[in-house]
């Protein structure tokens, strides 16, 4: 089984500001990981994701995040937000499935709310 | 192309009734997944359809079901719904061999 920890509920910071909001997993399994977007009243945007080589993923709207496995965490950072990153933001884990096929396991989510 | 379609995006029903839910996913995606999402457990994943069969099932009671068709487009059906089924129904789809997952709008479902 997968369990995906985030930490922080809310982070609130100020425009131009950077940015980090953490996530931890736990997997029997190896694992993808990936980090996802929502914004009110509707569905997922995906950020970006982490599937292997390089630790360090450059995903949309300036985003990035680092996986590290020793502490089983995948971090995602932006160095300047902006008033429109305001959201809700969900970091997922996708055992590989010796059927094939996708079982994500999703955080509690952090709002990010972004301040003038 | 066009984007993951669910239809209707709002629904309201009656505890006891049954409800049926629709996706149209991605052209080309055959794989396409369902998840549920509320306040309480956040969001959860109910099944996987790939090839018109289950190929992957979450933690959910038997009145959660699916089906696929022979077009990819899904829908999942939730009979004898309870209070606790209200909640935003999202639709996920994904090409075959790769990870990443669309989603679509979501319905949302109330429940009186």
């Amino acid at each position: 089984a997968q369990s995906v920890t985030q930490l922080d509920s809310q982070v609130p910071v100020f425009e131009e500001a950077p940015v980090e909001l953490r996530c931890n997993y736990s997997s029997s399994v190896s694992v993808y990981l990936f980090w996802y977007v929502q914004y009110p009243n509707q569905g997922l945007q995906l950020l970006l994701k982490y599937l292997s080589g390089s630790t360090l993923v450059k995903g949309i709207n300036g985003f990035e995040a680092e996986f590290n496995k020793s502490q089983t965490s995948f971090h995602l950072r932006k160095p300047s937000v902006h008033i429109s990153d305001t959201a809700e933001y969900f970091c997922a884990v996708s055992p590989i499935l010796t059927g094939g096929g996708n079982k994500l396991t999703f955080g509690t989510g952090t709002q990010l709310k972004v301040e003038l | 192309k066009a984007g993951v379609t669910q239809t209707p995006r709002y629904l309201i029903k009656t505890r006891g009734q049954q409800v049926t839910l629709s996706c149209s996913p991605i052209s080309g995606h055959r794989s396409v997944s369902w998840y549920q999402q509320t306040p309480g457990q956040g969001l959860q994943f109910l099944f996987e359809y790939f090839s018109e069969t289950q190929r992957n099932k979450g933690n959910f009671p038997g009145r959660f079901s699916g089906r696929q068709f022979s077009n990819s487009r899904s829908e999942m059906n939730v009979s004898t719904l309870e209070l606790g089924d209200s909640a935003l129904y999202l639709c996920a789809s994904s090409h075959e061999g790769y990870y990443e997952q669309y989603f679509g709008p979501g319905t949302r479902l109330t429940v009186t």
